[in-house]
C-alpha cells in the first residue's frame, strides 16, 4: 500500500507568515508523530497523537506550532509568525499501534525555509 | 539532563569489511532502542529494533548489541558493501513511554 505523505515538499516563506505542514499516514496507523531535522541534526521530537488519547506536545518548541489530526487520520503542523530558525525539514511518521518500541514508517518531509 | 551521543565524524570503510557504529546515551532508562538509516533527501527507514531485557539482536547482515550497563548500543553491518553507505540513526523509546528520542546519525561511506 501508499506509504507516508507529506505536501508541500518544499515550502518558501517570509519572515512573520504562517505555513500549514500536512502529512497522510498510512491507512490504519493509530500513531502519528511530527519531528524536525536541521541541517546536520537529528531528529528532534515535536509531538505524537495516538487514537483518541490527548497528544503529547511536550516538544514544540513554542506556542507558535500547533497541530491536529482530524478523524484520526491526516494531521497538520501549523507554524504561525514564522521565524529562520524554524528552517528545517519537517518530518512526520506512522506506527501501527502504540505498545512502544513500534516501528515508524516515515514521510519524505516537507523542507521548509524561511527567508 | 537526557543525551544520545553517536559519533559525529564519518565513518569510512572498505567494502567487504565490518562496519561499527556507535550510540552511547545518559540519563536515560530506554525499554527499546532502535536503529535507523536515512539517505539524503528521505526520511529515515527502520532497520531493527532491540529490547531493555536483549543483549544483540540480527538480521541478515546487521547486528544489533544493547548493553544497558554501559548505556550503549554497537551497530554492525557486516560484509559491507557500497549500497550500505547512508547516515544510520539510534532511537530510544522511554519505559513507560513512547516518545522518540533520536541520536544525529553516523554517516558510513563505504568505498569499493
Amino acid at each position: 500500500g501508499a506509504g507516508v505523505s507529506q505536501s508541500p515538499s518544499n515550502k518558501v516563506t517570509e519572515k512573520g507568515k504562517d505555513v500549514e505542514l500536512r502529512c497522510d499516514p498510512i491507512s490504519g496507523h493509530t500513531a502519528l508523530y511530527w519531528y524536525r531535522q536541521s541541517l546536520g541534526q537529528g531528529l528532534e521530537f515535536l509531538i505524537y497523537f495516538q487514537g483518541n488519547s490527548a497528544p503529547d506536545k511536550s516538544g514544540l518548541p513554542s506556542d507558535r506550532f500547533s497541530a491536529e489530526r482530524t478523524g484520526g487520520s491526516v494531521s497538520t503542523l501549523t507554524i504561525q509568525r514564522t521565524q529562520q530558525e524554524d528552517s528545517a525539514v519537517y518530518l512526520c511518521a506512522s506506527s501501527l499501534k502504540m505498545t512502544g518500541g513500534d516501528e515508524q514508517y516515515f514521510g519524505p518531509g516537507t523542507r521548509l525555509t524561511v527567508t | 539532563s537526557q543525551k544520545i551521543e553517536q559519533n559525529s565524524e564519518a565513518l569510512n570503510i572498505q567494502e567487504g569489511k565490518t562496519a561499527t557504529l556507535t550510540c552511547n546515551y545518559t540519563n536515560y532508562s530506554p525499554a527499546y532502542l532502535q536503529w535507523y538509516r536515512q539517505d539524503p533527501g528521505r526520511g529515515p527507514v527502520f532497520l531493527l529494533l532491540i529490547r531493555e531485557n536483549e543483549k544483540e539482536k540480527r538480521k541478515e547482515r546487521l547486528k544489533v548489541t544493547f548493553d544497558t550497563t554501559l548505556k550503549q548500543s554497537l551497530f554492525h553491518i557486516t560484509a559491507s558493501q557500497p549500497a550500505d553507505s547512508a547516515t544510520y540513526l539510534c532511537a530510544l523509546v522511554h519505559t513507560g513511554g513512547f516518545k522518540t528520542i533520536f541520536g544525529a546519525g553516523t554517516r558510513l561511506f563505504v568505498k569499493a
